[in-house]
């Protein structure tokens, strides 16, 4: 299958800092990105849709100055974390999907912030 | 909008025992897909399978099975022989609009050895 990395796998950061999350397809073009955040024993929660070379769509409550999402190439998304306070650390996970009319989303290995 | 129900939320079973995990869906569509992702302790997840609703055959890969039902819009999924490699949150999914995809809340299934 397709094969999506995520980096950093783990951040743990000062409150008030930026984390940058990089979301890469390794084996495909992947013309569509998605971030997720999910919270401990809860299911995913979309954040934004970033399609490459046009700006990311948020979803209803994801403030975009936050959440800063860039999809510069087709296979690179990034998800900046901006002045993080501790109600960010959460699981994040990106997942890509390809342009060939696929509807599988392949996921990334996730990365775990904690704000202190 | 799209739905998708997963009302089992944790299943506990002894190594070797099957279990099956429910997933009931909601759309207007009239052709779409449904997809299984398995989530470790690690976090990924891991893509398990898409089936296509023209295709309403049962699909079985290893000790996996699938067993769709169109007609009760249920899309269940079997571990037979359960090892504790399979403990893990097992999420049904259906694509929404703009690409989306609707996760039900998930299975969480832990295998006793």
């Amino acid at each position: 299958g397709a094969v999506v990395s995520q980096h950093p796998s783990r951040v743990i950061c000062k409150s008030g800092t930026s984390v940058k999350i990089e979301c890469r397809s390794l084996d495909f073009q992947a013309t569509t990105m998605f971030w997720y955040r999910q919270f401990p024993k809860q299911s995913l929660m979309l954040m934004a849709t970033s399609n490459e070379g046009s700006k990311a769509t948020y979803e209803q409550g994801v403030e975009k100055d936050k959440f800063l999402i860039n999809h510069a190439s087709l296979t690179l998304s990034t998800l900046t974390v901006t002045s993080a306070h501790p109600e960010d650390s959460s699981f994040y996970i990106c997942s890509a999907r390809d342009g060939q009319g696929q509807e599988t989303q392949y996921f990334g290995p996730g990365t775990r912030l904690l704000v202190l | 909008a799209q739905k998708v129900t997963q009302a089992q939320t944790e299943i506990s079973v002894v190594e070797k025992e099957d279990v099956t995990l429910d997933c009931v869906y909601e759309t207007r569509d009239t052709t779409y897909y449904l997809f299984w992702y398995k989530q470790p302790p690690s976090g990924e997840l891991v893509f398990l399978i898409r089936r296509n609703s023209f295709d309403e055959q049962n699909e079985i890969s290893g000790r996996y099975s699938w067993n769709f039902q169109k007609s009760t819009s249920s899309f269940n999924f079997t571990i037979t022989a359960s090892q504790v490699v399979d403990s893990a949150v097992y999420f049904c999914a259906l694509p929404g609009g703009n690409n989306r995809l609707a996760f039900g809340k998930g299975n969480q299934v832990v295998v006793i050895p």
